[in-house]
C-alpha cells in the first residue's frame, strides 16, 4: 500500500531563516505530486505540483519555491522566512491522470510552521 | 474556470441528528468531485468520490453524499452523527486534465452532546 511522509511535523523559525520541509511518498510510481498551505481559517492554498521529476508548477507567486530532486521525493523551500509563511504545510500525492480514473489526491499529516 | 463554494462556515449539530453538509461547484463538464475531512492537525482523509454512475455514493465512516448535476450540487450527509466526526471537511473537484483539485474553503463541524 501507498505511504506518504512528511517532516518535520513541527518546525519553530526566526525570520529571515532558510526553509527545508520534505515530502516523500512510498509504494509508487511517478506519481503527482503536490504542496499546499493552510493559514489559519483560510482552507487550503495549492502552492506547488510535479508531474515528474524536475517539473515544478507554481501557482502562487511567493516567498517558496519547490523541488522534486528523486521521483518520489518533494521538498519545500525558502531562502528567507516571512511571518506570512506561518501555517499548515500539506504534502498530496495522485496517481497521474492518464492512468487514473478518479483523480483524487492522498494526503501527508502535515507540518506545522510557526514563523517568529 | 471550475469553483467549488461551501455556503456554511460552521455547522453545530447534536450527537445522533442527521447531518448535511453543502457544495456547490461550477464546472462545465461531467465533474470529478470529492468529499475530505480534516481533524485539528491533521491531513485531509477522503471520505467519498463520485465521477460517473449512481448519482448517490457512499463512504467510509458512514457518509454518503448525492451529485445533483441540475443544482451543480454535491451535499454530504450522514443519518446519525458522532461526536468523533467533529472535523472540517472540505469539497473539492477535479481540474479538466486531471493534475489538479479545486477545494471549497471548507466546513467546520461542531458536534454537542
Amino acid at each position: 500500500s501507498q505511504t506518504i511522509h512528511q517532516w518535520p511535523a513541527t518546525l519553530v523559525q526566526p525570520v529571515g531563516s532558510p526553509l527545508s520541509l520534505e515530502c516523500t511518498v512510498e509504494g509508487t510510481s511517478n506519481p503527482n505530486l503536490y504542496w499546499y498551505r493552510q493559514a489559519a481559517g483560510r482552507g487550503l492554498q495549492l502552492l506547488f505540483y510535479s508531474v515528474g521529476i524536475g517539473q515544478i508548477s507554481s501557482e502562487v507567486p511567493q516567498n517558496l519555491s519547490a523541488s522534486r530532486p528523486q521521483d518520489r521525493q518533494f521538498i519545500l523551500s525558502s531562502k528567507k522566512l516571512l511571518l506570512s509563511d506561518s501555517g499548515f504545510y500539506l504534502c498530496a500525492w495522485s496517481v497521474p491522470p492518464r492512468l487514473s480514473m478518479t483523480y483524487e489526491q492522498y494526503f501527508g499529516p502535515g507540518t506545522r510552521l510557526t514563523v517568529t | 474556470a471550475q469553483s467549488v463554494t461551501q455556503p456554511d462556515i460552521h455547522i453545530t449539530v447534536s450527537e445522533g441528528a442527521s447531518l448535511e453538509l453543502r457544495c456547490n461547484y461550477s464546472y462545465g463538464a461531467t465533474p470529478y468531485l470529492f468529499w475530505y475531512v480534516q481533524s485539528p492537525g491533521q491531513g485531509l482523509q477522503l471520505l467519498l468520490k463520485y465521477f460517473s454512475g449512481d448519482t448517490l455514493v457512499q463512504g467510509i465512516k458512514g457518509f454518503e453524499a448525492e451529485f445533483k448535476r441540475s443544482q451543480s450540487s454535491f451535499n454530504l450527509r450522514k443519518p446519525s452523527v458522532h461526536w468523533s466526526d467533529a472535523a472540517e471537511y472540505f469539497c473539492a473537484v477535479g481540474e479538466e486534465y486531471g493534475n489538479k483539485l479545486v477545494f471549497g474553503a471548507g466546513t467546520i463541524l461542531r458536534v454537542k452532546s
